[in-house]
């Protein structure tokens, strides 16, 4: 099981880029890195995915170095609707033979 | 907007009841997750069905059952309430039968056992 590990929280102002980084030392190869937002009250949202690298799309850039063990979403300029909880997950494209875990994620507080 | 449907948008009922949630996944897709999420707790994955057939499951009592029908909506039962069971259910779809391919998920349910 490739558990994750990430922040609690964090807290940022308006305009300034955050960057949280996900812990995932034992990633498999087949692996990719997922990043979830969730706003209270709504469903989560799918953000941004990478397997190695940097990926970058109209909302993030994640970053992973070649080991893989980690990897950072980078959200430039945030801005107080960017308040909300990011989830890391990491697991395989196909197959479903691991648990499937959330886990708490990260409460990004963006202060004006 | 997802394109994943739910309802009710929320229910109020007693202890010991029987609802059922009902969940309609975007056009196309086969795969569909229940999750249960209350307060101030992450996402519990329930269980997954992939074109009408249970793929797997999560931490899912056995109070609860799920099913997905042959036009792909699914629908969560949850039988003999207990006032632990509040909380919000979402409904997600996704294209492929993996977890981590890309999820689409519902605006939820806010069940509410008084």
């Amino acid at each position: 099981l490739a558990k994750t590990t990430q922040p609690i929280s964090m807290d940022s102002y308006e305009g300034q880029e955050v960057n949280i980084t996900c812990s995932h030392n034992n990633i498999a190869t087949n692996d990719y890195i997922t990043w979830y937002q969730q706003f209270p009250s709504q469903g989560p949202r799918f953000i941004i995915q990478g397997y190695k690298t940097k990926v970058t799309n109209e909302v993030a850039s994640l970053f992973i170095p070649a080991d893989r063990k980690s990897s950072t979403l980078s959200l430039p300029r945030v801005s107080l609707s960017d308040t909300a909880v990011y989830y890391c997950l990491v697991g395989p494209h196909a197959g479903n033979n691991r648990k499937l875990i959330w886990g708490l994620g990260t409460s990004l507080a963006v202060n004006p | 907007d997802s394109g994943v449907t739910q309802t009710p948008k929320h229910l109020i009922t007693a202890t010991g009841q029987r609802v059922t949630l009902r969940c309609s996944p975007r056009s196309g897709d086969l795969s569909v997750y229940w999750y249960q999420q209350s307060l101030d707790q992450g996402l519990q994955f329930l269980i997954q069905y992939y074109n009408g057939e249970e793929r797997a499951k999560g931490n899912i009592l056995e109070r609860f059952s799920a099913q997905q029908f042959p036009d792909l909506h699914s629908e969560l039962n949850l039988s003999s309430l207990e006032l632990g069971d509040s909380a919000l259910y979402f409904c997600a779809s996704s294209e492929l039968a993996g977890f981590y391919n890309e999820q689409f998920f519902g605006p939820g349910t806010r069940l509410t056992v008084l």
